[in-house]
């Protein structure tokens, strides 16, 4: 079974800092990699998708991916009220390019 | 208006009675998919279809049914819904495979079975 790992939080940051979303992955041969932002009682929204090692940035959000680690992570600067919402990291399985695998996803609340 | 539709979007049933939740899109998608979420599982994919008339299991399929004749629609089918199978499912769909595209999910229908 593949699997994709998050740290179940929840996190709780105050307005203003920087909130740091961590996610692992068992497929070596994972090759794409996303974030998901979900509000509460809404349907998940892509925000960052990430395919080679290094940084990625938007905005805001800069993803990291580290594949000898098997590390992905999603860094959140001046954190908003906002943004409180649940985040899943999710990873395409190397097996299929038609599978996306999600974790349990963190909720993260933004303190004003 | 890019979307992609579920109907319903809430539905209490009860056991072994069948029923089947609609998905339509409007973006000329060629991939579309239904997930299922619950508590501390995350999601989960159900079955998917590559295009009309090619689907495949994904990571739960035990008790469910899907049909692509038509891009635009992918209906999920419960032929004897159990309450196993409460639970939030999403519809998403993306123009292309996984990999690169990105998925538009569906607002979501939460099924609860009695």
């Amino acid at each position: 079974q593949k699997e994709v790992e998050q740290n179940s939080g929840p996190l709780s940051v105050p307005e203003g800092a920087i909130a740091s979303l961590n996610c692992t992955y068992s497929d070596r041969g994972s090759q794409s990699f996303f974030w998901y932002r979900q509000y509460s009682g809404k349907s998940p929204e892509l925000i960052m998708s990430i395919y080679s090692n290094g940084d990625k940035e938007d905005g805001r959000f800069t993803a990291q991916l580290n594949k000898a680690s098997q590390y992905v992570s999603l860094l959140i600067r001046d954190s908003q009220p906002s943004d409180s919402a649940t985040y899943l990291c999710a990873a395409v399985s190397s097996g299929s390019a038609r599978q996306l695998t999600f974790g349990s996803g963190t909720q993260l609340t933004v303190l004003p | 208006e890019a979307q992609v539709t579920q109907n319903p979007r809430y539905l209490i049933t009860v056991t072994g009675k069948k029923l089947t939740v609609t998905c339509s899109q409007n973006m000329n998608h060629e991939y579309m998919s239904w997930y299922r979420q619950d508590p501390g599982l995350g999601l989960r994919q159900i079955y998917y279809s590559m295009n009309v008339e090619v689907t495949d299991k994904g990571d739960v399929p035990e008790g469910y049914k899907v049909s692509r004749k038509e891009k635009r629609n992918f209906p999920l089918i419960l032929e004897s819904p159990s309450p196993n199978q409460t639970s939030l499912y999403f519809c998403a769909s993306s123009l292309i495979p996984v990999q690169g595209g990105e998925q538009y999910f569906g607002p979501g229908t939460r099924l609860t079975v009695t």
